[in-house]
């Protein structure tokens, strides 16, 4: 079954250090997606980065990086020189697919991140 | 901010009754996906609607139905409220099946429901 693990729930950085969230799945797929997004506590998720299971290189996204270890299953995404704005609910998902050629994507359980002044 | 918006922001119902949530999807995006996010949880896939159809359902009994309209818009109605509906209700519009098109999925601001 596909299934996405975040194992910490709460992380806390200092402003302007880089901070990893940690993020593994579990798929039998060959071709599959992974995505991170921020849920502030506003309710909306905001996209933030993508990587595809056949890209080879890791994918940027301005501070936002994914680094993506395929024979470890992991798919960690780093923030690197974190600012107040990203305290938030991280979220890793992957795409599934369905029957009928339909998506989903599976949600991790979340990080909540608190960046301190 | 996306293009995806949804009604209400808040809502509260008593156990028993029936809601429909409403989402607006991106222009130009043709496939709606639900989803249901329970308290301090990941979103749960609820179902997905391309071209006016659902095409995908997730783990949700039959009280849970949906639509999609010619414009694409969607909604979700729940019947017989039960207390565990509490959530945020995210709705998600993509441009299609394509694998590179959901790779752009867009998700709303939610619904917040209250169950009492």
């Amino acid at each position: 079954a596909q299934k996405i693990t975040q194992t910490q729930p709460g992380m806390f950085v200092q402003e302007k250090e880089a901070v990893t969230l940690d993020c593994t799945y579990d798929t039998s797929d060959q071709s599959y997606g992974l995505f991170w997004y921020k849920q502030p506590s506003s309710g909306e998720m905001i996209f933030l980065i993508y990587q595809g299971s056949y890209d080879e290189q890791n994918a940027t996204e301005g501070r936002y990086s994914l680094n993506f270890q395929k024979a470890r299953k992991s798919a960690n995404l780093v923030i690197s020189a974190s600012q107040l704005g990203d305290s938030a609910m991280y979220f890793c998902a992957m795409r599934v697919f369905i029957i009928q050629g339909a998506q989903k994507l599976v949600f991790g359980q979340g990080t909540r991140l608190t960046i301190n002044p | 901010e996306t293009g995806v918006t949804q009604s209400p922001t808040h809502l509260i119902k008593t156990r028993g009754q029936q809601v429909t949530l409403r989402c607006s999807s991106q222009s130009g995006h043709n496939t709606v996906s639900w989803y249901q996010q329970a308290l301090g949880q990941g979103p749960q896939f609820i179902f997905q609607y391309y071209r006016e159809e659902e095409n995908g359902r997730g783990n949700f009994p039959p009280r849970f139905s949906g639509l999609q309209f010619p414009n694409y818009s969607s909604e979700l109605n729940v019947n017989a409220l039960e207390l565990d509906d509490s959530a945020l209700y995210l709705c998600a519009s993509s441009g299609g099946l394509a694998r590179s098109s959901y790779n752009e999925q867009f998700f709303g601001p939610g619904t917040r429901l209250t169950v009492l």
